[in-house]
């Protein structure tokens, strides 16, 4: 079980709006930021938002990230069919001294 | 840009170790602009961070593993190895090399942050 918490699953439609969380505590998400990464089926993960919010150059602006206290979200809009796919939060945990993902949410819907 | 391929054995034997090696094109093992991670992932599960390391020979472990892995750079090649001792069918996974984007710092405090570029995965299979 992971240390950081997201929903194993979400669910949306074309040209919806869909968020995933990623809960974790004081020592992970609370002190440190956190990054999003998106896997496509039988790929590499790629990264999505660095640093809470920050998008890397290519990154579609239709993706977005939050963070508030021990909570972090990514929010997807106009979802297409290619976002379909698993998302993981990660960040570094001060008590455990290592980088830390979330169990991942699969995306399905589209 | 900067590019990772990574090579290893796809299939080793319980309690044996597993070598792998990722190597470095379009920028230098040796630049302080990255760290050199490790991550893998089992079969229909989530990822999971096995080490960091950086030029200079600094580390950063998971404490899980930490007793079974060594990593290293070899700046004459431009790549960055990990070994992972004592083998079980546990360590069956897709394994990647990543850089990180060199190191956050807060106060002190510094670690490596997000997980910059990733190489194509290669499956070890754990088997007799």
């Amino acid at each position: 079980q992971s240390v950081l918490t997201q929903p194993p699953s979400a669910s949306g439609t074309p040209g919806q709006r869909v968020t995933i969380s990623c809960s974790g505590s004081r020592s992970n998400i609370g002190n440190n930021p956190v990054n999003w990464y998106q896997q496509l089926p039988g790929t590499a993960p790629r990264l999505l938002i660095y640093s809470n919010d920050q998008r890397p150059s290519g990154v579609p602006d239709r993706f977005s990230g939050s963070k508030s206290g021990t909570s972090a979200s990514l929010a997807i809009s106009g979802l297409q069919s290619e976002d379909e796919a698993d998302y993981f939060c990660a960040t570094w945990d001060d008590s455990l001294n290592a980088v830390l993902f979330g169990g991942g949410t699969k995306l399905t819907g589209l | 840009q900067l590019q990772l391929q990574l090579s290893g054995p796809g299939l080793v034997k319980p309690s044996e170790t597993l070598s792998l090696t990722c190597t470095v094109s379009g920028g230098s093992i040796i630049s302080s602009h990255y760290y050199w991670g490790w991550i893998r992932q089992p079969p229909g599960k989530g990822l999971e961070w096995l080490g960091t390391i950086y030029y200079g020979g600094g580390t950063y472990h998971n404490p899980s593993l930490k007793s079974r892995v060594i990593m290293s750079v070899d700046s004459s090649k431009n790549q960055f190895s990990l070994k992972l001792s004592s083998l079980t069918a546990d360590d069956t996974a897709v394994y990647y090399c990543a850089t990180h984007h060199g190191a956050y710092c807060s106060g002190t405090n510094c670690y490596p942050h997000y997980l910059e570029h990733w190489a194509q995965g290669t499956r070890v299979t754990v088997s007799s």
